[in-house]
């Protein structure tokens, strides 16, 4: 079976502009949830999805948002991108809302200059 | 302070060693523990998911939770050199530590 799949691998883009990470989830799998990771630090949460509705929201400004198609495959978006915001951004699949057995994607690495 | 910390190493240890992993956390509502392994520049990898007190083992790891202490452990025996990467401890509320970097040598 497939894993957690997540598009681009890498990216690089200029301060000011925007981005949109993929993510495809485990088959079966209905809830989505996004974390940045920068260097040398743990995941934080950003968001997570279930049957396409935002179900949590972690400390990050509106210029980032998410949404969860039909599929269950989900965006991450980055608007007015800052050199902060450079990291490996993960996404997770679980099976179900409420637990927090995950599985991770191998990332999509951004790099803002 | 930090709601989950983590030594972040780096911990070296010779092929064949007990290896032992730690976290505490602050926040007495956690209930659940995850330990995840994460190669360099790869996703984290769910290696052990516990729930409450009590031991877990599952081949050569074994996880431990102490919430009286706030302390949660990952213990690996006969430790070989495809170990080598960093461990992260995870709560509930998607809370994670920062990792902490094991090298297993030749």
């Amino acid at each position: 079976d497939a894993g957690v799949t997540q598009s681009p691998t890498h990216l690089i883009k200029t301060r000011g502009q925007h981005v949109t990470l993929r993510c495809s989830p485990i088959s079966g799998h209905k809830s989505v949830s996004w974390y940045q990771q920068v260097l040398g630090q743990g995941p934080q949460f950003i968001f997570q999805y279930y049957e396409k509705e935002e179900r949590g929201r972690g400390n990050f400004p509106d210029r980032f948002s998410a949404r969860q198609f039909p599929n269950y495959s989900s965006e991450l978006n980055v608007n007015a991108l800052l050199l902060g915001d450079s990291a490996l951004y993960l996404c997770a699949s679980s099976a179900r809302q409420g637990t927090y057995e995950q599985y991770f994607g191998p990332g999509t690495r951004l790099t803002v200059t | 302070q930090k709601e989950v910390e983590q030594d972040p190493g780096p911990l070296s240890v010779p092929e064949g060693a007990i290896v032992s992993l730690n976290c505490t956390y602050s926040n007495s509502a956690f209930q659940y523990f995850m330990w995840y392994r994460q190669y360099s520049r790869k996703g984290p990898e769910l290696l052990m998911y516990t729930y409450s007190s009590g031991n877990k083992e599952d081949g050569r790891f074994t996880a431990q939770v102490d919430k009286s202490s706030k302390y949660i452990s990952l213990f690996i025996r006969d430790s070989q050199p495809s170990d080598s990467a960093t461990y992260l401890c995870a709560m509930d509320k998607l809370t994670f530590g920062t990792g902490t970097q094991l090298k297993v040598e030749l």
